[in-house]
């Protein structure tokens, strides 16, 4: 049973809107979040992580929101840009180590 | 700069082998993880090592076993390969507790195929 869902395999969005992708988890004991990207033939690498205690964190381009009481968070991405193009996990902090979510595509065209 | 290097890129074995993955970090960390990445699945846990010659598994361990003999190498082998076990083979690192932002460095991988 999954823990941490993304329930979107893929997201197509056009270069300088907004990309929004959705993570959903159903353990109310996580308490700090993180989004990771994922290039072709590389590993995964950080981008922006969110505690239990705030609701938004913000890192230039990239702004994570967690509803805690939703059980859901998002990462916002503006505008989004070629290069954002990638595999996005979200994942979340248990007992010292990670639960990822499936991945989600999300392809940015120019 | 902080790397994990993966021993291969790509592997091609076949059935019923012993495979071994290794990876190495130059980071001091203690923790290492061994993770797995298939489509649809995102990335799940295979066994995890807190330290030296200690061990822990994670979510899909059956048909893998893992060795960490120094600190900054934790292998991960499969005792004999089969064709569900083709895959996308992470390794990561991180401190202990995780102290700041970046949780876990990732390895680039190694593509795994079993015929």
């Amino acid at each position: 049973d999954q823990q941490v869902k993304q329930n979107s395999p893929s997201l197509s969005v056009q270069e300088g809107r907004i990309s929004i992708l959705n993570c959903d988890y159903t353990n109310s004991m996580f308490d700090y979040f993180l989004w990771y990207k994922k290039y072709p033939a590389e590993g995964p690498t950080f981008l922006i992580s969110i505690s239990s205690i705030k609701d938004k964190n913000e890192d230039g381009r990239f702004t994570v929101f967690l509803n805690k009481s939703a059980k859901h968070l998002s990462l916002h991405i503006v505008p989004s840009q070629p290069g954002d193009s990638a595999v996005y996990f979200c994942a979340a902090d248990y007992g010292n180590k990670l639960v990822f979510g499936a991945g989600t595509i999300l392809r940015v065209k120019s | 700069d902080v790397k994990v290097t993966q021993s291969s890129r790509y592997l091609v074995k076949r059935t019923g082998e012993k495979v071994f993955l290794e990876c190495v970090q130059d980071m001091d960390h203690e923790n290492m993880f061994w993770y797995r990445q298939d489509p649809g699945l995102g990335l799940r846990l295979i066994y995890f090592s807190y330290d030296v010659k200690m061990k822990e598994k994670g979510d899909i361990p059956e048909g893998y076993s893992v060795s960490r003999e120094k600190k900054e190498r934790f292998s991960l082998i499969l005792e004999s390969a089969s064709t569900n076990q083709t895959s996308m083979y992470l390794c990561a690192s991180s401190l202990p507790g995780f102290a700041g932002d970046e949780k876990l460095f990732f390895g680039s991988g190694t593509q795994l195929s079993v015929l």
